[in-house]
This record gives C-alpha cells, sequence and structure tokens, in this order.
C-alpha cells in the first residue's frame, strides 16, 4: 500500500533544541517537499527536493534544514534559529514536474514546551 | 503578495444544494490548477485539476471552471454531502518554470444538515 509516513504524529520541543522530522514515502516519487501551515494560512513551502542529493528553498527556509540522501527520505530539522516553531508540518511527494498532483503524509504537529 | 487568493474563509451549504467555492490568482503564468481537501489533523488530498488549456473539468459530483481572463477558478461540488464538510486549498504552478506549487489560505466548508 503506497503512501507517504510521517512520524512521529505529534512532537514535543524544548527551547534551544534542534528536532528532526521523519518523511518516507514508497510511491517512488522523484520530488519531496515540506509545508508549514499556520491556523488560518495556507500552505507555505520551507524546502524541496527534485532528486536525490539535491533541494532547494521554499518560501520560508530560514532556521530549517533537509537532506536527501535516499530518494524514498526527506527528513526536516527543525533547528533553534526558528524564532516560532510551534506549527503543523506536512510531507509531500509527487512524480516531479510541476503539473503532477502532490501526494501528502498526515503532518506532524510540533509544539515548543 | 498572494498569488493564490480564496476570499472567502468559510462557507456553509445546505445538504442536497450545490457548494461553489472560489479562488482568483495573480500571475498569468500559471497554467495549471488543482483542488485539495483537508481534514482536520490530516494531509490534504488531491481532488482535481485543470490544465489552462481547458476551461472545465468534471469529476462525478465535483467540476472545476477556469475563466482565464478574469483570472478565476472554481470549484463546484452537487450534491454537497456531509462528508464534504473540509477545508479546500486552491493551488497552482507555472509548468514552464519550477516544480513550486502555490496554494491559497483555504475555504472552511460547512454542510449543513
Amino acid at each position: 500500500d503506497g503512501g507517504i509516513t510521517q512520524s512521529p504524529k505529534y512532537l514535543f520541543r524544548k527551547e534551544g533544541q534542534n528536532v528532526t522530522l521523519s518523511c518516507e514515502q514508497n510511491l517512488n516519487h522523484d520530488a519531496m517537499y515540506w509545508y508549514r501551515q499556520d491556523p488560518g494560512q495556507g500552505l507555505r513551502l520551507i524546502y524541496y527536493s527534485q532528486i536525490v542529493n539535491d533541494f532547494q528553498k521554499g518560501d520560508i527556509a530560514e532556521g530549517y534544514s533537509v537532506s536527501r540522501e535516499k530518494k524514498e527520505s526527506f527528513p526536516l530539522t527543525v533547528t533553534s534559529a526558528q524564532k516560532n516553531p510551534t506549527a503543523f508540518y506536512l510531507c509531500a511527494s509527487s512524480m516531479g514536474p510541476s503539473n503532477q498532483p502532490q501526494h501528502f503524509g498526515d503532518g506532524t504537529r510540533l509544539s515548543i514546551l | 503578495d498572494q498569488q493564490v487568493k480564496q476570499n472567502s474563509p468559510s462557507l456553509s451549504v445546505q445538504e442536497g444544494r450545490i457548494s461553489i467555492l472560489n479562488c482568483d490568482y495573480t500571475n498569468s503564468m500559471f497554467d495549471y490548477f488543482l483542488w485539495y481537501k483537508k481534514y482536520p489533523a490530516e494531509g490534504p488530498t488531491f481532488l482535481i485539476s485543470i490544465s489552462s488549456i481547458k476551461d472545465k473539468n468534471e469529476d462525478g459530483r465535483f467540476t472545476v471552471f477556469l475563466n482565464k481572463s478574469a483570472k478565476h477558478l472554481s470549484l463546484h461540488i452537487v450534491p454537497s454531502q456531509p462528508g464534504d464538510s473540509a477545508v479546500y486549498f486552491c493551488a497552482a504552478s507555472a509548468m514552464s518554470r519550477d516544480d513550486k506549487i502555490i496554494f491559497g489560505k483555504g475555504t472552511r466548508l460547512h454542510i449543513l444538515p
């Protein structure tokens, strides 16, 4: 059963700590994305990757980092430099070209203790 | 500067009637448009899309209309059902540019019994 798995569903972080959100897909998609959703806001793009070992900043990349060492995996690290990290984070993938619909995971809600 | 605008944060429709969700865009390079549906604490799911070479695309109860001259698209759901209560995101992309899809802020649809 193909899909995108995000873990954990809920995550708590102490101030000053880095935390990594996991995203795995078995859809054999080339492109992967990370979005952030805040209340009353749309989906804002953090980082995206079109191919293994390559990624680009989105609209709100500051305070975040990513890696794409494997096609199936695109972890997102929320660093201590991210001043307002509390949000709902969504990972997505697509076959590649921008005309393909993106498939989303069920998200990770990050909260600061 | 919002390139994709959903000006109605919420909409209430009687069960069985037609739901019409609207979306406006400003970037004339956009040539592919999508609608996503999102339930709370879940990732968005792809609903329907339309290319700029068409002005209508239909899939069951869902129809998307595109008016390129007005830079406007709409999603019609008929008849509306209780399970349609969700947040609907309009999204757009330019195939000739890169993989970034731009999302609107969403419209929350309430189907009333």
